[in-house]
């Protein structure tokens, strides 16, 4: 079974520009999740999506994340504009429904905002 | 969110036993108890989970205090593989259904060859 599929790898950007992140969850896992972890700190979780609906997005900073699931399988996050602050691992996780207890990660994407 | 306390490193040696600890004592009744872990580079890798009883697999044990308000992560022989970050986790279904994890900082294990 193929795992999490997460690109770019690795980004580095100005601040002030836009940057944009991709995930491909494991196929038939409904429910998506996009996590934060900053160097040193554990991952915290930006947003959760069960099909194409957003369950949980009180953690993402709105004004200048956004993030969508338009066919229920991939997903996009977006910075835009992006910040010194905002250097850090996405990481995109999937499990295949709400009541499935184990989160399956994958890689992350290194972001460095300069 | 339901909080975990688990000491910032321990080290053990290869092939020997290793007792990771986890406090939880805010812990409700349908709180399930997961342990996670990340190798460095890597996104984090399910462990184990449990409720109120014991819990072992091919990867480890969970041993769950009896009023659930601590747990200790066991691992039966480690090797340079289990070098990693642990975190233990409080799995909490929100309004919704929302059930992201509240990470901590989680154990770093050290271990010596």
């Amino acid at each position: 079974e193929a795992g999490v599929a997460q690109s770019p790898r690795y980004k580095i950007i100005e601040k002030r520009q836009s940057v944009a992140f991709w995930c491909n969850p494991i196929s038939g896992h409904a429910t998506l999740y996009w996590y934060q972890q900053i160097l040193g700190q554990g991952p915290k979780l930006l947003i959760q999506f069960q099909n194409n609906g957003v369950v949980d997005d009180s953690q993402l900073p709105k004004d200048r994340f956004s993030a969508e699931r338009l066919k229920g399988v991939d997903s996009t996050l977006k910075i835009q504009p992006a910040k010194l602050e905002d250097s850090a691992v996405y990481l995109c996780a999937s499990s295949s429904d709400r009541t499935e207890e184990t989160q399956y990660f994958g890689p992350g994407t290194r972001l460095l905002v300069l | 969110d339901a909080k975990t306390t688990q000491p910032n490193s321990m080290e053990s040696n290869e092939e020997e036993p290793v007792h990771l600890p986890c406090n939880h004592s805010t812990i409700s009744g349908t709180d399930y108890i997961h342990w996670y872990r990340q190798l460095p580079s890597q996104g984090p890798e399910y462990v184990i989970h449990g409720l109120t009883s014991n819990v072992n697999n091919r990867m480890a044990s969970l041993a769950i205090a009896e009023d659930r308000k601590s747990s200790t992560l066991i691992l039966h022989r480690a090797t340079l593989r289990d070098a990693a970050v642990y975190y233990c986790i409080l799995r909490v279904v929100r309004g919704g259904g929302a059930d992201g994890l509240t990470f901590g900082k989680g154990t770093h294990l050290i271990i010596q060859p």
